[in-house]
């Protein structure tokens, strides 16, 4: 079955490290996103890439870094300065850029930073 | 800016028809999805309108009104699995802004 795996489903982090979520896709599509969930909050955009070797900073890409090698992957790495980096990380992606077909998510990654 | 707005937290019976709102204040969005978020997992697609008009998906229902920069998802039918949180998401260009979501409790 076609799908986005994240990996790992829990991230524990020491304050100061920095630490990369996966994210692959088999479902060929050519647009991932990646967005922050905080508790009680909707998702903000942090990178989206609509095309391999290509990306763009979203709304919070501050302390963040991405790369898209890869049609199917998209990892993202959270950096030591990013201020505030416990959240519920989400993986998306959807068919072509530029259109507007909806997203596929990944089950997330919970990262905790102490 | 793209503010979207939604309520924050509605309650409803069993069996009951619910309608949540959700508004914009720009005419930057060309497309409104409504996704359904269980809570501690993934968001999952619910309906989507690219033009005036009611979106029909059995027991889920979305309307769009461009002009008025106005939407609503209608559920019908609830059931105790239909609580969760609701997100309501503007698209441009394939990138999509959300709003907070809206935490609905469904009681017996």
């Amino acid at each position: 079955d076609g799908g986005i795996t994240q990996s790992p489903k829990y991230l524990f982090r020491k304050e100061g490290q920095n630490v990369t979520l996966s994210c692959e896709q088999n479902l060929n599509h050519d647009a991932m996103y990646w967005y922050r969930q905080d508790p009680g909050q909707g998702l903000r955009l942090i990178y989206y890439s609509q095309i391999v070797n290509d990306f763009q900073k979203g709304d919070i890409a501050e302390g963040y870094s991405v790369s898209r090698e890869k049609k199917e992957s998209f990892p993202l790495t959270v950096t030591s300065a990013q201020k505030n980096p416990t959240a519920f990380y989400l993986c998306a992606s959807s068919m072509a850029p530029g259109i507007n077909s909806p997203l596929h998510f990944g089950n997330g990654t919970r990262l905790t930073v102490t | 800016g793209q503010n979207i707005d939604q309520p924050t937290e509605m309650t409803a019976t069993e069996g009951a028809i619910v309608q949540i709102n959700c508004t914009y204040q720009t005419s930057g969005f060309n497309g409104l999805f409504w996704y359904q978020q269980h809570a501690g997992e993934a968001p999952t697609f619910l309906s989507y309108n690219v033009l005036d008009g009611l979106e029909e998906k059995g027991r889920f229902s979305s309307f769009l009104s461009r002009s008025k920069g106005y939407s609503y998802l209608l559920l019908k039918e609830l059931q105790m699995k239909d609580s969760a949180s609701y997100l309501c998401a503007g698209t441009n260009a394939g990138k999509s802004t959300f709003g907070d979501g809206t935490t609905l409790t469904v009681k017996p």
